[in-house]
Order: C-alpha cells, then structure tokens, then sequence
C-alpha cells in the first residue's frame, strides 16, 4: 500500500457519460497530480493541486476537470467521454514536489 | 514535445546478466531524475533518483549513470532476476514541477 488510495479502481461506462474518479493523497502531502496512462502514449500529466489551489495544467482536456477539497483529497472529472478516453487514470502525491508516490490507479474502458 | 527520450522499448535480459535503460532529455533546467519501476495493474513506484551535480548513483543492484554533458542517463539493473520483469520508466522535473515521464522500458528477465 502506496498510501495515495483511488476509487474506484475499475469503471466502465458509456461514451457521452460523466465520471468522478477519486484520489486521496499519502498523509501530509500537499500535492496531487493527475497523470494519464495510455497504451501509446504513455504517462501524460494532466493536472497539478496543491493544497486546494490549482498549480499546473498539462494536456488536459477541457472536458476533464479537477478540484482538490479542503481535507487535501482530489476529484478528476471526465465528462462527454469517448472512446479514447479509456486509459488508466493515476494519481500521485508528494510533499516536497520531487518523489512522487503513486495510487494504484483507475481503469477508465468507455464503450 | 517529448522531452525525455526512452530506449528501448522492450529489453529481455538473462538472469544474472546486466539490464541497460538509457534515456536523454533536452531540458537543462531539469534538477531531479528519477527512475520508476511498474508492475501490472500497480502503480510506478520511484525506485531510484540523481540530481545532475553527482554523476552515479548506486542502490543495491540498481545503479544510476549521469551524464550532465550529453544531457543522457541510464539505469543499470546489476544480477538481473526474473522479479525485475516490469515496466521501467525514466522522469524529470525541473524545479519541482510536473514530472515529465519517458515512453517507458518493459524488461523481461527469461530465468
């Protein structure tokens, strides 16, 4: 157990439709990243928090959105989704900026 | 932009022999470089990091070589064992920011 914990650790949904994937972060870490994992594509940061207030954007669409609350856990919000929007969906936290820990991740398969 | 460069994309090693990662990146401004190991259906978890004023950096049978010149650094596995089958991906940052991951290595070590 990393100490980042994600929800739900599977989904499948249908294209068009809106999900909420969740991610608290390791006791006393500040940070949250999102990052996505495709097949081709790799580790794609998406977006960055920190203690509530957004510090980064990646590649991010704008159908994606996050918000990180004030007991520090975070929602990535995914909305109209497509196909190629299935990937695994990772969150990481970290204290000092370097180091990142990992969650296990969320399968996101749209049909 | 891809700012780190991985290679190769698939690695398969003897057990006992020598696992070689090499990645370059463009950026000078990066100041932490780590290497992340994933397994299937986990999360990457930082194996072993440098910062560009040391030029190796040594961990059991992990090994990071830098060199800040040829803005190159690799990731050596010394004794390779099938446990060290995964996926390997290099990083970087600079300043704390986003972590900027390479396309990833996946190593497979025949027993």
């Amino acid at each position: 157990d990393s100490g980042v914990t994600q929800t739900p650790k599977h989904l499948i949904t249908a294209t068009g439709q809106r999900v909420t994937l969740r991610c608290s972060p390791r006791s006393g870490d500040l940070s949250v990243y999102w990052y996505q994992q495709s097949l081709d594509q790799g580790l794609q940061f998406l977006i960055q928090y920190y203690n509530g207030e957004e510090r980064a954007k990646g590649n991010i669409l704008e159908r994606f959105s996050a918000q990180q609350f004030p007991d520090l856990h975070s929602e990535l919000n995914l909305s109209s989704l497509e196909l190629g929007d299935s990937a695994l969906y990772f969150c990481a936290s970290s204290v000092s900026g370097y180091g990142y820990t990992f969650g296990s991740g969320t399968r996101l398969t749209v049909v | 932009q891809q700012q780190v460069k991985q290679s190769p994309q698939s690695l398969i090693v003897q057990k006992g022999g020598i696992s070689i990662i090499n990645c370059a990146y463009e950026n000078t401004a990066f100041d932490y470089f780590p290497w992340y190991q994933q397994f299937p259906g986990k999360g990457p978890a930082l194996l072993i990091a440098i910062r560009p004023d040391v030029s190796e950096k040594k961990e059991g049978r992990f090994t990071i070589s830098f060199n800040k010149s040829a803005k190159q650094f690799s990731l050596h596995i010394m004794d390779s064992q099938p446990g060290d089958s995964a996926t390997y991906f290099c990083a970087a940052t600079e300043g704390a920011q986003k972590l900027v991951f390479g396309q990833g290595t996946r190593l497979t070590i025949n027993p």
